[in-house]
């Protein structure tokens, strides 16, 4: 069955170290998302991808970093530089003209900084 | 920033009753809106979508859109227990074809 895959679904991170958060879909679709949520709040958009090997930065992408180098692939790495990194991370996907038409959503990444 | 509005609730009802959740939207180039509901814990399933005026129906959903007045809306008949979660309004945004912007999501309460 096609989808997205989130993976790991719980991460601990200490002060200091950066984390890579992997979304990989079986979709065929040319463009991927990283939302982040936190509690009680909607879905704001980190980076997003129209196609490989090219990305923009979203509302909140300071702190963050992303690559695309194949087409079912999207990772995004917390890095040190991110001061609240503790929330819900989700990745999507979607066709061409995505917004147009909705997105799917992974399973999502709970980040917990210790 | 473009925004998306929505109460945040909670909103309660009783089963078999009709929920109403409503959204209000900033960009007035915004030309698809979608619903989608999320249970605690889990990540958001697309349930609606609706890109003209008036209403779009699908079983127990049914989308309003009136683009004059910047507003969608979401109602669910003969709701159930199951029906309890945060529904998340989200809009193309910015003129973009391909990033939505989310409302804060309303929590709806089914009660037995």
């Amino acid at each position: 069955d096609g989808g997205i895959t989130q993976s790991p679904k719980y991460l601990f991170r200490k002060e200091g170290q950066n984390v890579t958060l992997s979304c990989e879909q079986n979709l065929n679709h040319d463009a991927m998302y990283w939302y982040r949520q936190d509690p009680g709040q909607g879905l704001r958009l980190i980076y997003y991808s129209q196609i490989v090997n090219d990305f923009q930065k979203g509302d909140i992408a300071e702190g963050y970093s992303v690559s695309r180098e194949k087409k079912e692939s999207f990772p995004l790495t917390v890095t040190s530089a991110q001061k609240n990194p503790t929330a819900f991370y989700l990745c999507a996907s979607s066709t061409p003209g995505g917004a147009n038409y909705g997105y799917t959503f992974g399973s999502g990444t709970r980040l917990t900084v210790v | 920033q473009k925004e998306v509005e929505q109460n945040s609730g909670p909103l309660s009802v009783p089963e078999g009753a009709i929920a109403s959740l409503n959204c209000t939207y900033s960009d007035r180039g915004s030309q698809s809106f979608f619903w989608y509901r999320q249970y605690s814990g889990k990540s958001p399933e697309l349930i609606m979508s609706i890109y003209s005026n008036g209403d779009k129906e699908d079983g127990r959903f049914t989308a309003q859109l009136n683009k004059a007045s910047q507003y969608v809306s979401l109602l669910i008949r003969d709701s159930q227990p199951s029906d309890s979660a945060t529904y998340l309004c989200a809009v193309n945004s910015g003129g973009s074809n391909y990033k939505l912007t989310f409302g804060k999501g309303t929590l709806l309460t089914v009660n037995p």
